[in-house]
């Protein structure tokens, strides 16, 4: 149990254009869902915490308006990069909690910003 | 400011042998710990974890140990297996974090066989 998948796996788009990354729990509900982001060699950076229903709680120096998400129901939490830059190319994963401490990690989309 | 460190980025040990990987944490708040293996371009997965109320935590090869007036833990692989090799992350949370995780910056770990 405690699967999380996520949609695309790797997405490549244009500069100024949406792109929208979907995060499901397979087999159980998430309360509670993560927003990370890697950049290559370096550690996971928390962007925003997402619970179902209620807006996402983002982390210093994420900006709102750039990355938005949108937590529908106990089992799917989505990120959409809106105006994307080619800074913006990164690894995306999310997790989804089942437990008070516990995360469960999605396989991750590589975006590419051309 | 870093609350989660693992110092060393890189470790190399012999199929067999123990592999030691070593993580930090400065936020006395923590109370909980995990460790998390990784492989490029897939997520983190979870591996064991330990409460701050436990001094150690063993689930078959893998040992978690904690010392708490250190501030540190250490994830112990015996025996070491060339699938072993990932890069492993620590990873600390508390009370009031809502379940937030603080990642330590990995350590990769290759095993030789």
């Amino acid at each position: 149990g405690a699967v999380v998948s996520q949609h695309p796996s790797w997405v490549i788009c244009k500069s100024g254009t949406s792109v929208k990354i979907e995060c499901r729990s397979l087999d159980f509900q998430a309360t509670t869902m993560f927003w990370y982001r890697q950049f290559p060699k370096q550690s996971l950076m928390l962007m925003a915490t997402s619970n179902e229903g209620s807006k996402a709680t983002y982390e210093q120096g994420v900006e709102k308006d750039k990355f938005l998400i949108n937590h529908a129901s106990l089992t799917l939490s989505t990120l959409t990069v809106t105006s994307a830059h080619p800074e913006d190319s990164s690894f995306y994963i999310c997790s989804a909690s089942r437990g008070l401490y516990e995360q469960y990690f999605g396989p991750g989309t590589r975006l590419t910003v051309t | 400011d870093q609350q989660v460190k693992q110092n060393s980025p890189s470790l190399s040990v012999q199929e067999g042998r123990i592999s030691i990987l070593n993580c930090d944490y400065t936020n006395s708040m923590f109370d909980y710990f995990l460790w998390y293996k990784k492989y490029p371009a897939e997520g983190p997965t979870f591996l064991i974890s330990i409460s701050s109320i436990k001094d150690k935590n063993e689930d078959g090869r893998f040992t978690v140990f904690l010392n708490k007036s250190a501030k540190h833990l250490s994830l112990h692989i015996v025996p070491s297996q060339p699938g072993d090799s990932a890069v492993y992350f620590c990873a600390a949370s508390g009370r009031g974090n809502t379940g937030k995780l603080i990642f330590g910056q990995g350590t990769t770990l290759q095993v030789k066989p």
